[in-house]
């Protein structure tokens, strides 16, 4: 079983349209993040959350939301799609280790906007 | 701005040979250095790290090798095999945040 699963695993959505991404993780770990994959960019950070309190902007948050529904869902909103968002986006957690903390990132949704 | 930069973007190695993946990073603040692995449909996964205080670190066939007057480090994957064909990160933290690089995506080929 997956520690951290993501759904959709595929979406195809229309520009102006509302779309939500969501992340569950059996892991127990206090520490969620989503991220977008672009080719010859890597990976950025869009939004993270180190409890259920507590929510951070990444590098990259313009026209995207989230919201920490409980310890273990993380869940990323599109509030109005552009195809400059269609991307690979992965959700991880960790658990605070001091420098030598690990994230685990579930299998990645692929969005496409048209 | 591209606070880690890695090179080359691809990279393709014969079965066997040496694959080499630079990085370099700007923030002395970083204080891990890990590298992750990601192959076609998954999500990247933790391959091997280093801390700052270490010049090399090594594990099975891959190893971290680090400079940190030039602030630069790399992966070397020794004896490459085709299951070694994906995409590698290299990463740098400050705790509880990863800066990734751009990726390369590593092919080797029989």
């Amino acid at each position: 079983d997956a520690d951290v699963t993501q759904t959709p695993r595929n979406r195809i959505t229309k520009t102006g349209k509302r779309i939500m991404l969501e992340c569950s993780q059996t892991k127990g770990h206090d520490r969620m993040y989503w991220y977008r994959q672009d080719p010859g960019l890597g990976l950025r950070l869009i939004y993270y959350s180190f409890d259920v309190k507590d929510i951070n902007k990444g590098e990259i948050s313009d026209g995207y939301s989230v919201s920490r529904q409980a310890q273990a869902k993380f869940s990323l909103s599109l509030e109005s799609a552009i195809p400059n968002q269609t991307a690979l986006y992965f959700c991880a957690t960790s658990s605070p280790l001091g420098p030598q903390e690990t994230q685990y990132f579930g299998p990645g949704t692929r969005l496409l906007v048209l | 701005q591209q606070q880690v930069k890695q090179s080359p973007q691809s990279l393709i190695v014969q079965k066997g040979g040496i694959s080499i993946i630079n990085c370099a990073y700007e923030n002395t603040a970083f204080d891990y250095f890990p590298w992750y692995q990601q192959f076609p449909g998954k999500g990247p996964a933790l391959l091997i790290a280093i801390r700052p205080d270490v010049s090399e670190k090594k594990e099975g066939r891959f190893t971290i090798s680090f400079n940190k007057s030039a602030k630069q480090f790399s992966l070397h994957i020794m004896d490459s095999q085709p299951g070694d064909s994906a995409t590698y990160f290299c990463a740098a933290t400050i705790p509880g945040k990863l800066t990734f690089g751009t990726g390369t995506r590593l092919t080797i080929i029989p």
